[in-house]
């Protein structure tokens, strides 16, 4: 599987846009774009996905670079109750369907 | 709609001794994931079962097992347990096991093995 790198941590003031970052330099063609996120205490929930253009939905929106070697995830005004491990994946077309999960970027939000 | 739960939410065993995880998928879902997340980690994949059968495996031993039921419900069980086996145990739930598919999470069963 290919892999992600993100950073270990970010933080942001409640309200504020947050941009979170993910490097796949060796995704390839058919690899879709998974974020997920874990909020304490709880299983990790899909948070959006895309494959190569930039999608939006109720939660957040996600940019992808146009040689998809990088995406970044974006939060457009965020919550304490975003506060959360924030996990990229990179979802093979074919053969094994699990998700791939790395460290992730634990996101603290300041009120 | 009632999403994926999992029981028991805690549990606490002895080296050597077997367990079995039970999940519950949410309604309409034929595919089931299971994770073990050790803390301070990202969920690591053990296997996936659509419509009963086998449908992938992580690097996993084959002390780990699983099945699938007709009502798409499923069971883990670890046989001959390890400390190292202390973790929280995530059963996920989805409609297809393709890779455009959201998977819906339960809240995991914490494992102690003492």
């Amino acid at each position: 599987d290919a892999k992600t790198t993100q950073p270990n941590s970010m933080e942001s003031n409640e309200e504020e846009p947050v941009h979170l970052p993910c490097n796949h330099s060796t995704i390839s063609g058919t690899d879709y774009i998974h974020w997920y996120r874990q909020l304490p205490s709880q299983g990790p929930e899909y948070v959006i996905h895309g494959l190569t253009s930039n999608v939006n939905n109720r939660m957040a929106s996600l940019a992808i670079a146009e040689d998809r070697k990088s995406s970044t995830l974006i939060l457009h005004r965020a919550t304490l109750r975003d506060a959360a491990v924030y996990y990229c994946i990179l979802r093979l077309y074919t053969g094994r369907r699990a998700l791939t999960f790395g460290s992730g970027t634990r996101l603290q939000v300041q009120p | 709609e009632t999403g994926v739960t999992q029981s028991p939410t805690h549990l606490i065993k002895t080296r050597g001794q077997q367990v079995t995880l039970r999940c519950s998928s949410q309604s309409g879902h034929n595919t089931v994931s299971w994770y073990q997340q050790a803390l301070g980690q990202g969920p690591q994949f053990i296997f996936q079962y659509y419509r009963e059968e086998e449908n992938g495996r992580g690097n996993f031993p084959p002390r780990f097992s699983g099945l699938q039921f007709p009502n798409y419900s499923s069971e883990l069980n670890v046989n001959a347990l390890e400390l190292d086996d202390s973790a929280l145990y995530l059963c996920a739930s989805s409609l297809e096991a393709g890779p455009n598919n959201e998977q819906f999470f339960g809240p995991g069963t914490r494992l102690t093995v003492l």
